[in-house]
């Protein structure tokens, strides 16, 4: 039963445009993160927020933010897409940011033309 | 240099067969998880997995954890068996993020 809820699944968009993805969680968990899948399947964090605490994998690009409006909503903005964007990006959520099991939700993928 | 290897990178085998998937990590590990993932991409946690040996249905994980390495075992594998096994780690070096393998590709025959 998917509890992490993910929108939109499927997005094409041109390059230089702004994209987000929202993603909400109902597992009363305190920690949600993205992850970025490239074409080769290898799943790489990109952000983790928990308790307000922003943790931001330095080889992210500046284009790309988080935002949170409480801690069951972290949605990801991208402001201005760029050919190698094109990928699926995971949410997840765990209890706390001690390494417990995540729950992803099913992707949103990216398709830059 | 990849933290997380898994082998083989695809694997295909008859329904029925029993399925063997090895994750090798190159640092400590505080915690170890195998995921799913289907063909449709969406990704559930199997099993939580940080030392020993652990069940779950057809699923067993045996991590051994000195030699930074673990497996799971999918018996009397069935064709909804099918999609992407990925191993992830926290690694004990402070960070308390997963760190993912590029996962082995199963594939059933009926």
């Amino acid at each position: 039963e998917t509890a992490v809820f993910q929108t939109p699944n499927y997005h094409v968009t041109q390059v230089g445009n702004e994209v987000s993805f929202n993603c909400k969680q109902t597992l009363g968990h305190d920690t949600m993160y993205w992850y970025k899948q490239d074409s080769k399947k290898l799943l790489k964090i990109m952000f983790s927020y928990n308790n307000k605490q922003l943790i931001v994998n330095e080889t992210v690009p500046r284009r790309f933010s988080p935002q949170s409006s409480d801690k069951a909503h972290l949605n990801l903005r991208i402001k201005s897409v760029e050919p190698e964007d094109s990928a699926v990006y995971l949410c997840a959520s765990s209890r706390d940011n001690s390494g417990n099991t995540l729950y992803f939700g099913e992707g949103s993928r990216l398709i830059v033309v | 240099g990849q933290q997380v290897q898994q082998s083989p990178a695809s694997l295909v085998l008859q329904e029925g067969e029993n399925a063997e998937l090895q994750c090798n990590f190159s640092s400590t590990a505080t915690q170890l998880q195998w995921f799913y993932q289907s063909p449709g991409g969406s990704l559930v946690s199997l099993l939580s997995n940080p030392s020993g040996t652990k069940h779950t249905g057809r699923l067993t994980s045996t991590t051994v954890t000195k030699e930074r390495r673990s497996s799971l075992h999918i018996s009397s594998s069935q064709t909804t068996d099918s999609g992407t096994y990925l191993c992830a780690i926290v690694p004990g070096t402070g960070s308390n993020r997963l760190t993912f393998g590029k996962g082995t590709k199963f594939s059933l025959i009926p």
